[in-house]
């Protein structure tokens, strides 16, 4: 268990809807990233936060959008959902913005029909 | 393009036998390399990670090495156990780039009792 957690664990919704996922980091981490695993383009970063503010932006839809706040946890919200974006959203968080470790959550696997 | 890449998608090894997992970069301004392993419905574990400038780091069973001027690393298991049979992923960073990782495509490791 590596202290992040992610709700929810599947979450199947329509073609132009808008999701929510939510991701709380381990306690005292104060950097949370996102990112994307789909079956054709791998594990890829989205967006990561360090004490509530955007730090570094990655291959992210304008449709998503992230944010994190004052206790830490983070929400990266999606919108105008495609088939497309069926993938395994992983959150991770590491102590500081900088530094090698990030500990991953388990995900969240999204299902667009 | 793909900046790190992990050319194996599958291995398999008989267990007490050594297990070598090998990852190819493109990109010299990475700073530091880590492995990460993945077991289904599970969230990425770190493993080890080695800075560039290094070219080996051990921690028990796991060793990396790291040959910068053929931009490549491999990770090795000895002795390999059914245990490890999971997916490991290669991942890099540049510290001038964000924490973000970036990571190659995965090789799934099988080991056979």
């Amino acid at each position: 268990d590596s202290g992040v957690t992610q709700t929810p664990k599947h979450l199947i919704t329509a073609t132009g809807q808008r999701v929510t996922l939510r991701c709380s980091p381990r306690s005292g981490d104060l950097s949370v990233y996102w990112y994307q695993q789909s079956l054709d383009q791998g594990l890829q970063f989205l967006i990561q936060y360090y004490n509530g503010e955007e730090r570094a932006k990655g291959n992210i839809l304008e449709r998503f959008s992230a944010q994190q706040f004052p206790d830490l946890h983070s929400e990266l919200n999606l919108s105008s959902l495609e088939l497309g974006d069926s993938a395994l959203y992983f959150c991770a968080s590491s102590l500081q913005g900088t530094g090698n470790e990030q500990f991953f959550g388990p995900g969240t696997r999204l299902t667009v029909l | 393009d793909q900046q790190v890449k992990q050319n194996s998608p599958s291995l398999s090894v008989q267990e007490g036998r050594i297990s070598i997992l090998n990852c190819d970069y493109t990109n010299s301004m990475f700073d530091y390399f880590l492995w990460y392993k993945k077991y289904p419905a599970e969230g990425p574990t770190f493993l080890i990670s080695i800075s560039s400038i290094k070219d080996k780091n051990e921690d028990g069973r796991f060793t990396v090495f790291l040959n910068k001027s053929a931009k490549h690393l491999s990770l090795h298991i000895v002795p390999s156990q059914p245990g490890d049979s999971a997916v490991y992923f290669c991942a890099a960073i540049m510290n001038n780039a964000g924490n973000m990782l970036t990571f190659g495509g995965g090789t799934r490791l099988m080991v056979k009792p």
